[in-house]
């Protein structure tokens, strides 16, 4: 399996544009997870989906940000308006059910807004 | 609040030295802890994960140590390669993937 593909790998766009990240997860995991990472607050859970089901999404910031899992294949994360602040690194992980959570991420996309 | 701390924040070695990097947890209750290698510009890999029942697990050279009692682990990492800076990442499960508190990690530089 080629393991989590995330596009783009990097994105730099203008404050106000709307920006979309895209996560494929390993066949077969049920969970999918977005994560953001920066230097200043590590890495934290946005949202996770069961079976293309959002479960958890406490930890998305504001309404600017939305997740959707159309099929077991494919998943979003938007951004609109996107801010300076949103800059960091973004992660989408896939999981099995039965692996003690153990988690399988993608290489990241490392947002800029300009 | 559920917390994982970690220390140092950063850490210079030789290569062929040894280290010991610490994770401290405040997470109640307690499922599981995982340690993550992240290397630059990639996404976290795990190298062990324990859980209540187990004080010690090794995967090659790195081994990692649970006491559930004082919420401590460490991660000792032996004869260390260039390889090995990273950033290690210490991450702890109530139970949930809600759960799941993360820590800031602790970023090892292996000097030749």
């Amino acid at each position: 399996d080629a393991g989590v593909i995330q596009s783009p790998r990097h994105e730099v766009t203008e404050m106000g544009q709307e920006v979309t990240l895209r996560c494929k997860p390993i066949s077969g995991h049920d969970y999918l997870f977005w994560y953001r990472q920066t230097m200043m607050r590590g890495l934290e859970l946005l949202i996770y989906f069961n079976n293309n089901v959002p479960i958890d999404d406490s930890g998305m910031p504001e309404d600017r940000f939305s997740a959707k899992m159309p099929n077991a294949s494919f998943s979003t994360l938007k951004i609109q308006p996107s801010e300076p602040r949103d800059s960091a690194v973004y992660f989408c992980a896939s999981s099995e059910r039965t692996v003690l959570y153990e988690q399988y991420f993608g290489p990241g996309t490392r947002l800029t807004v300009t | 609040k559920n917390q994982v701390e970690q220390s140092p924040q950063s850490l210079i070695i030789l290569e062929g030295k040894n280290c010991t990097l610490q994770c401290n947890y405040t997470v109640s209750p307690f499922s599981n802890l995982r340690w993550y290698k992240q290397d630059t510009g990639r996404g976290p890999v795990s190298l062990t994960i324990m859980t209540f029942s187990e004080n010690t697990k090794s995967n090659g050279r790195y081994t990692a140590t649970l006491d559930a009692d004082t919420k401590q682990s460490s991660l000792h990492i032996t004869a260390s390669q260039l390889s090995d800076s990273a950033s290690y990442i210490c991450v702890v499960s109530g139970g949930g993937y809600s759960t799941l508190t993360f820590g800031k990690g602790t970023m090892l530089l292996v000097s030749p």
